[in-house]
């Protein structure tokens, strides 16, 4: 696609629900991030893939939160049994990296905004 | 391993005054150095990049920094704010060993009337 692309973009779930976030990258972008950002606060992030692995799983905050990444597209970040601290807006990124042939800056998407109630 | 530091996680200037974001960087081999900005309530956008090439590298917006590797410092600069250049400024840097991109914790530009 022209760009990255996040769904939902709004998200309100109920404390104990478990959600999933969905990242559609730039097509061939071998990189992928996720990140959160919790309300005017910086950039943490949280994980990283390098095609379909996750050479930095080092940012995820606890084990209610994993992620996956199929085919070299498409990632989704699942947090399980959400809590009132997960309420942020998690960003995803993709650049190009020396696997795809080349490097590129990250080319980040709009996000998600969770609130959990 | 490479890294950045943003110094400063607040800055206010006067509105045509001259913006200075400062970043350093870590890293034994030459870096790719980025400036992203984030305006409120949007996703990260790509202000300017260096990759090895010109030391002064021009950006949007007007802003420019300069690869000085003697001092390891990639500052944002911009002779005269505006008022819309109020927003979240980050600097990012490759790491070699993995590629991963690595964010500075974010400088937030206050433009004072």
């Amino acid at each position: 696609g022209a760009g990255v692309s996040q769904s939902p973009s709004n998200k309100v779930t109920e404390k104990g629900k478990d959600v999933e976030l969905r990242c559609d990258p730039i097509s061939g972008h071998t990189a992928l991030y996720w990140y959160r950002q919790r309300l005017g606060q910086g950039l943490e992030f949280l994980i990283y893939f390098q095609g379909n692995s996750a050479p930095d799983k080092s940012g995820l905050p606890s084990d209610r939160f994993s992620a996956e990444r199929t085919g070299e597209s498409v990632s989704t970040l699942t947090i399980q049994r959400t809590q009132q601290e997960d309420s942020a807006v998690y960003l995803c990124a993709s650049s190009l990296s020396s696997l795809g042939g080349g490097f590129t800056e990250a080319f980040f998407g709009q996000g998600t905004r969770l609130t959990v109630v | 391993a490479q890294s950045v530091t943003q110094l400063g996680s607040h800055v206010s200037v006067s509105e045509g005054a001259l913006v200075l974001l400062r970043c350093n960087y870590s890293s034994s081999v030459p870096p790719y150095l980025f400036w992203y900005v984030q305006y409120p309530n949007q996703g990260l956008q790509l202000l300017l990049k260096y990759t090895s090439a010109a030391t002064l590298v021009k950006g949007i917006n007007g802003f420019e920094a300069e690869f000085k590797k003697s001092e390891t410092s990639f500052h944002l600069t911009k002779p005269s704010a505006h008022m819309s250049d109020a927003a979240e400024y980050f600097c990012a840097v490759i790491h070699w060993g993995d590629d991963k991109i690595i964010f500075g914790k974010g400088t937030r530009l206050h433009i004072l009337p």
